[in-house]
């Protein structure tokens, strides 16, 4: 199956700096790569995904980016604020029509610092 | 996007009694899923609940301990049976749109004692 993984596991930065988070997956045939923010007791929000027809999207302060040939895909996250403190997983799928089973990375905790 | 209601969001069970877990949807959705999140950990999927057949469990999972059932396509159960303290986890209901997003019902966080 699917083995995605994710780095770092924590990460700390000054509010206002940028946050980078990476993650690896292992199966080639994976098109469909979200990222999730879970705060602390809440579900996990999608806050921005990427196929793998598409490079590179943004949304505001957010941006992913995917590199298919190295299988791997990353987070940037600019401008940080101290409501980005989660913890931040990716997921890849091998998604076929509204099946979109998910494969996750094992989370990274995002602390910004004021 | 779906609005995912979950119940219970959370109960204390004693070891060797069973839960339910409920999920509903406001509208029809195709693809249902359970998956576990266990104390600090990442989120792992446990099955697809399908309408209308038998579960589809994925390896570690099987339906005697979870067993799911689907009757229509806007509710889905997961009962977590003869529960142990390694049970204790935060169980998740999700649902797939045909745009390909992925939302998550609010979690039922569940302690076995």
């Amino acid at each position: 199956g699917e083995n995605v993984e994710q780095h770092p596991s924590t990460l700390s930065v000054q509010e206002g700096d940028s946050a980078v988070i990476k993650c690896t997956y292992s199966d080639s045939a994976s098109n469909y790569f979200p990222w999730y923010k879970q705060e602390l007791g809440k579900r996990p929000q999608l806050i921005i995904d990427i196929r793998s027809n598409v490079g590179e999207k943004k949304d505001q302060r957010i941006a992913v980016t995917l590199n298919k040939t190295a299988k791997h895909f990353s987070l940037h996250i600019t401008e940080t604020q101290p409501e980005d403190s989660a913890v931040y997983f990716c997921a890849a799928s091998k998604s076929s029509y509204n099946d979109y089973k998910l494969s996750f990375g094992a989370g990274t905790t995002v602390t910004v610092r004021a | 996007s779906a609005v995912i209601s979950q119940k219970p969001s959370r109960d204390i069970c004693q070891r060797g009694t069973s839960l339910t877990i409920q999920c509903q949807v406001d509208s029809q959705v195709t693809m249902m899923f359970w998956y576990r999140q266990q104390p600090g950990q990442s989120l792992t999927l446990i099955a697809t609940a399908n309408q209308g057949s038998e579960a589809t469990y994925e390896s570690g999972f099987v339906i005697d301990k979870f067993p799911i059932s689907r009757p229509n396509l806007t509710f889905s159960t997961l009962t977590v049976s003869n529960m142990s303290p390694e049970d204790s986890s935060i169980y998740l209901c999700s649902v797939s749109s045909g745009t390909s997003f992925t939302f998550f019902g609010q979690g039922t966080r569940l302690t076995v004692v």
